[in-house]
Formats: structure tokens, sequence, C-alpha cells
């Protein structure tokens, strides 16, 4: 079985701090990872995706990921908030030929001028 | 790559009417699959199609829910008989064939059931 863990519901950080959203998974097999930001009324957009390459992976509005396989995580990160970085962020995780995927809860990022 | 769209964006029905969505996808993709996004939750699997077959559907997929997707292109998903707990964002996404391979989502249809 597959699961996926976002550890904080809620982040609020300052414009110009760095950004950490957390994500621990669970999978029987070699897993594809992924992270999506979902603005409100809309759907959800990806932001990068790991998929047994390199272990670090950068994503698109400066976002990158990195992949630990020890610590079964794969924690989202930014060196500096911007405004319209405020949305919720969705740690996905997926395995399997029929590409079934699990999502985390969600983590509501604040970002305060 | 005109990504995925949905239609309509909003439906307010009253309980016990029958609705239907609509949901387009990106042309080369042969999979796709359905979601429901209640508030402050992440999207729940609802079914999933790969070409024109339905290959899974979740137990939260009951016998008023139906999802076709006839041609391999398009697909829609009807509720029938709605319920007040029915209201919700109903997402479509859509993806190559491979695990590796991420969905991409369209903007959603937002069911409210008065």
């Amino acid at each position: 079985a597959q699961s996926v863990t976002q550890l904080d519901s809620h982040v609020s950080v300052s414009e110009g701090t760095p950004v950490l959203l957390r994500c621990n998974y669970s999978s029987s097999y070699s897993p594809s990872l992924f992270w999506y930001v979902q603005h409100p009324n809309k759907g959800l957009q990806l932001l990068l995706k790991y998929t047994s390459a390199a272990t670090l992976v950068k994503g698109i509005n400066g976002f990158e990921a990195e992949f630990k396989k020890s610590e079964t995580s794969f924690h989202l990160t930014k060196p500096s908030a911007h405004m319209s970085d405020a949305a919720e962020y969705f740690c996905v995780v997926s395995f399997g030929g029929y590409q079934k995927v699990t999502f985390g809860t969600g983590t509501k990022l604040q970002v305060i001028p | 790559d005109t990504g995925v769209s949905q239609d309509p964006r909003h439906k307010i029905t009253k309980r016990g009417q029958n609705v239907t969505f609509r949901c387009d996808p990106i042309s080369e993709h042969n999979r796709l699959y359905w979601y429901r996004q209640t508030l402050g939750q992440g999207p729940e699997f609802l079914t999933y199609f790969q070409n024109e077959a339905q290959l899974e559907k979740s137990r939260l997929l009951s016998d008023r829910f139906s999802a076709e997707r006839p041609k391999g292109s398009f697909s829609t998903l009807e509720i029938q008989r709605t319920e007040q707990g029915d209201s919700a964002m109903y997402l479509c996404a859509s993806s190559l064939e491979h695990s590796n391979q991420p969905q991409h989502f369209g903007d959603g249809t937002r069911l409210s059931i008065l």
C-alpha cells in the first residue's frame, strides 16, 4: 500500500524568506513523486516530479524538491517566497502500471508581506 | 497543447436533479481520471479510463454516479438524484500512459446542491 503524509496543514512565511513544505511517503515499490499547487477555485498545476533520475528535482517558479530514500521524504523548498506563492500545495505519490495516485491532505502556504 | 478543459465551471442545482459534467483531455493523452475534492481536502480518486475502457472505480462512486468515455476522447460524469453530500469540486485529469507521467488537471466543475 502507498500513502503520503504532509506534516503541516498550514505554513506561514514572510515574503523573501525560505519556504519548506514537508512530505513523507510510504510505498512498497519505487515511487514516482510529484508536487502540485492549487490556487483558489482552480485546478492543480504540476510544480515538479521525481521519477528515479536525479534526486534533486527543479521545478517551476523557483521551487525544488529532494528525494531522500533513507528518510522516505520529498520536501519542497524555495529560497525566497513571493506573494504569488500563497496557495495550497499537494504532495502526490504514484506507482504501478496504471498510475494510481495518492494525494496528501495539502499544506496551505501563507505569505506575509 | 490547450490543456484539460471542463464544462461547466459551476453548477447549481436542486437536490434530486441529475447533472452531467464534461471533460476534454489533452488530445494525445490516453488516460483520463475523475476526482472529487471537498473543502479543505485533497482530491479523492473516483474513476479512471484508458482510452474508452473504464479500468477502475472507487468505492466513493455510488450507483448514482456514472462515467463514460465513448470514443476515448472526451468524458462525461453524470450524477443522478443529487444529494447534499454531492456538493464538491469535480476535477478531471489526463496523462500519457506510464506511472512516471504526471497528470494534468482541468480547473474543475464546482457543484452546489441547494
